[in-house]
């Protein structure tokens, strides 16, 4: 098939990093994506990694790929309180089809 | 740079009536979608235009949902007639650069 999943939710305490896991299928996918979503607000580009690249780090985040596994994560270093949103994992297929999960919830405990 | 722009930011419509969503993407942006996101989902590709030609209407629902992209700019979604469950957020992005897209605030519909 051509699902993206991941976790429905991820409840960390605030200031500890937050780890969001996305599993794909496509091994021939080009791009990765990572989408952050508030409440009602559209979707935020977070940060993307090239299918070629195994790690990119930007600030906080931390995106790490697995190809073999067909896993993709975003770390997410000393989370806070605005870091609550849904994040949504994103693969660009070969043709060009970007196919979305259904998003992980990250709910911040202070 | 000016984001993506959408209008309105939300519609309240009875089943069985009609209602128009408006996009006007980030200038340059040759490749527009239409998104269709229902609450606790992902979002669903509607369509996706190239310019002014459709590139992926797949999951448009034909009998109800059109939508136009004269010119090659800006983009209008149509529902004729709506159902409840077209109740959904209807998000519009524009394709830059290494394929990042860019979204609208989108527009809530809510179809009673």
């Amino acid at each position: 098939g051509e699902d993206v999943e991941q976790s429905l939710f991820l409840s960390v305490r605030e200031g500890d990093s937050s780890v969001i896991n996305c599993t794909y299928t496509d091994s021939s996918s080009t791009y990765l994506y990572w989408y952050k979503q508030e409440p009602g607000a559209g979707l935020q580009l977070l940060t993307y990694i090239f299918s070629n690249m195994d790690m990119k780090q930007d600030q906080r985040l931390t995106v790490l790929l697995n190809k073999k596994d067909k896993h993709l994560s975003l770390r997410i270093a000393d989370t806070q309180t605005g870091d609550s949103a849904i994040y949504f994992c994103a693969e660009m297929k070969s043709n060009y089809q970007l196919i979305w999960g259904a998003g992980t919830k990250l709910i911040i405990k202070p | 740079e000016a984001g993506v722009a959408q209008s309105p930011r939300y519609k309240i419509i009875e089943k069985r009536q009609s209602v128009a969503f408006w996009c006007n993407p980030i200038s340059g942006h040759a490749t527009l979608y239409w998104y269709q996101q229902i609450l606790g989902q992902g979002p669903k590709l509607l369509i996706q235009f190239q310019n002014n030609g459709v590139v992926d209407d797949s999951q448009l629902p034909k009998d109800r949902f059109s939508a136009e992209r004269l010119k090659g700019v800006d983009s209008t979604l149509k529902i004729q007639p709506a159902k409840l469950e077209d109740s959904a957020v209807y998000l519009c992005a524009s394709n830059g650069p290494l394929e990042k897209l860019f979204f609208g605030s989108g527009t809530q519909l809510s179809v009673l």
